[in-house]
């Protein structure tokens, strides 16, 4: 059973470009979690998703951040107009459907974003 | 809110010394509580999991206790390798909730 995907694993974008992060959970899972971790620092909740709804966007900044899970195909995360700042490790996570609250979530690779 | 406090790191051991990162945490009600390990330039692995209180979770030699009365879940491994260098991670996601709450983590460097 593979684990958590996401690609890319690494990603460079100049200032004002788009960046696409997408995430395949794994095989049965339908819950999806993003994070991001900024250099030297724990990881922080941006979004949790499930098939075709966003349930808690409330670690989601306000403006150019969105996120979707399709019914079909991966997650994607979606930041518009990077800016330096943006520079992170975002981290996908996933748990199985009709999940028990407090289920562990898996933790795919990361995909490590540099904005220049 | 809920939050988790670990130890300041980088904690500097030579092999097989003994090893406890500290954690608490601040939730109500019964959170779950983990460590993770984020070797360099990878993700985080599930490391070890308690969900409740007097549980102890344990893998590859590491242990960590749920302590409710000192809102605890230190980290501790008998004879640290080498091969443990890592950032560790102490996290809850809260009773009835879905969120993981990350500590600010702890890397750990081992000297042979």
């Amino acid at each position: 059973n593979a684990g958590v995907m996401q690609n890319p694993r690494h990603l460079v974008r100049r200032r004002g470009q788009e960046a696409r992060l997408r995430c395949s959970p794994m095989k049965g899972h339908s819950h999806v979690y993003w994070y991001r971790q900024l250099p030297e620092e724990g990881l922080k909740f941006m979004v949790y998703l499930q098939k075709e709804n966003i349930i808690d966007e409330s670690g989601m900044p306000k403006e150019r951040f969105s996120a979707e899970f399709p019914k079909e195909g991966p997650s994607i995360l979606r930041i518009q107009q990077v800016v330096r700042g943006d520079s992170a490790a975002y981290f996908c996570a996933s748990s199985p459907p009709l999940a028990v609250y407090q289920e562990t979530q898996y933790f795919g690779p990361g995909t490590r974003l540099l904005v220049l | 809110g809920n939050s988790v406090t670990q130890m300041e790191g980088p904690v500097t051991l030579s092999e097989e010394a003994f090893l406890t990162i500290n954690c608490t945490y601040t939730a109500t009600g019964y959170p779950s509580l983990f460590w993770y390990v984020q070797y360099p330039g990878e993700g985080l692995q599930l490391l070890l999991k308690a969900t409740k209180a007097d549980d102890k979770g344990s893998n590859k030699g590491f242990e960590a206790t749920y302590r409710k009365e000192t809102t605890s879940f230190h980290l501790e491994k008998g004879s640290v390798q080498v091969s443990d260098s890592a950032v560790y991670f102490c996290a809850l996601v809260g009773a009835g909730g879905f969120k993981t709450i990350f500590g600010a983590g702890t890397r750990l460097f081992v000297k042979a």
